[in-house]
C-alpha cells in the first residue's frame, strides 16, 4: 500500500519567515495530495490540495509543489504568523478511481511560529 | 465548525471493557471515515462507509468494528480494550466515495484506557 513520509517532525520559525514541509510518497499511482492543518484540540482541516496534473498551486501565503518524477510534494508557508502554529499533515491517495481510495497521511509536522 | 459531530469528547475506561464512539456526518455527506491518532503518530485510517456499506478497510483490529446506519450516522465499537488503544479517534465525512475530495473532520473522541 501507499506509504507517506513527512519531514521535519517539528519546525520552529520566527514570525515573518517562511516554513517548508516536505513529503514523499511511494505509490506512483497516487494522484491527489492534500494538506491538512490541525490546531490544538481540533480535528484536521484541509488548507490546500494539489492533483497530479498540476505542478504548483498557490493560495495567498500558502503554496504546494509536486514533483511526480521524484514522488515528493512540499508545503510552503510565507510570511508566517503566530496563528500558523499547528500540526500539518500531508496525505496522498489514488483519487476517485471507482474503487475505494483512502487517504494515507504522513506523521505530521508541528510548526511553531515564534514572535 | 466542520459540521461533523462526535460523541463523547472524552472517555475513560478500564482494560477489557467495550466502548462505542458515535459520529454524525455533515448534512448531505454519504461517506464516513474513522481514523485513529495516537500520541506523536499520524492519522491511521481504520475504515470507511459509504451510504451504509463498508467501502474500504485499513488497519482496523478485529476487536474493533463499525457500522453506518440508515440515517448515515456511524458508530465505532472498540472491545476487549487494551492500554495501547488509548488514542484520539476521529470521524470524518465527505460527499463522495473516493479519496480525491475534502474530508471534514470532527473534533475527535479521546479514549483513555487505564
Amino acid at each position: 500500500g501507499e506509504n507517506v513520509e513527512q519531514h521535519p517532525s517539528t519546525l520552529s520559525v520566527q514570525e515573518g519567515d517562511s516554513a517548508v514541509i516536505k513529503c514523499t510518497y511511494s505509490d506512483s499511482a497516487s494522484n491527489y495530495f492534500p494538506w491538512y492543518k490541525q490546531e490544538l484540540g481540533k480535528g484536521p482541516q484541509l488548507i490546500i490540495d494539489i492533483r497530479s496534473n498540476v505542478g504548483e498551486k498557490k493560495d495567498q501565503r500558502i503554496a504546494v509543489t509536486l514533483n511526480k518524477t521524484a514522488k515528493h510534494f512540499s508545503l510552503h508557508i510565507t510570511e508566517t504568523q503566530p496563528e500558523d502554529s499547528a500540526v500539518y499533515f500531508c496525505a496522498a491517495s489514488k483519487g476517485n478511481t471507482g474503487t475505494a481510495s483512502k487517504l494515507t497521511f504522513g506523521t505530521g509536522t508541528r510548526l511553531q511560529v515564534t514572535l | 465548525d466542520s459540521g461533523v459531530t462526535q460523541t463523547p469528547k472524552h472517555l475513560i475506561t478500564a482494560t477489557g471493557q467495550r466502548v462505542t464512539l458515535r459520529c454524525s456526518p455533515r448534512s448531505g455527506d454519504l461517506s464516513v471515515y474513522w481514523y485513529q491518532q495516537s500520541l506523536d503518530q499520524g492519522l491511521q485510517f481504520l475504515i470507511q462507509y459509504y451510504n451504509g456499506e463498508e467501502r474500504a478497510k485499513g488497519n482496523i483490529l478485529e476487536r474493533f468494528s463499525a457500522q453506518q446506519f440508515p440515517d448515515l450516522h456511524s458508530e465505532l465499537n472498540l472491545s476487549s480494550l487494551e492500554l495501547g488503544d488509548s488514542a484520539l479517534y476521529f470521524c470524518a465525512s465527505s460527499f463522495g466515495t473516493g479519496g480525491d475530495g475534502e474530508l471534514f473532520f470532527g473534533e475527535g473522541s479521546r479514549l483513555t484506557v487505564l
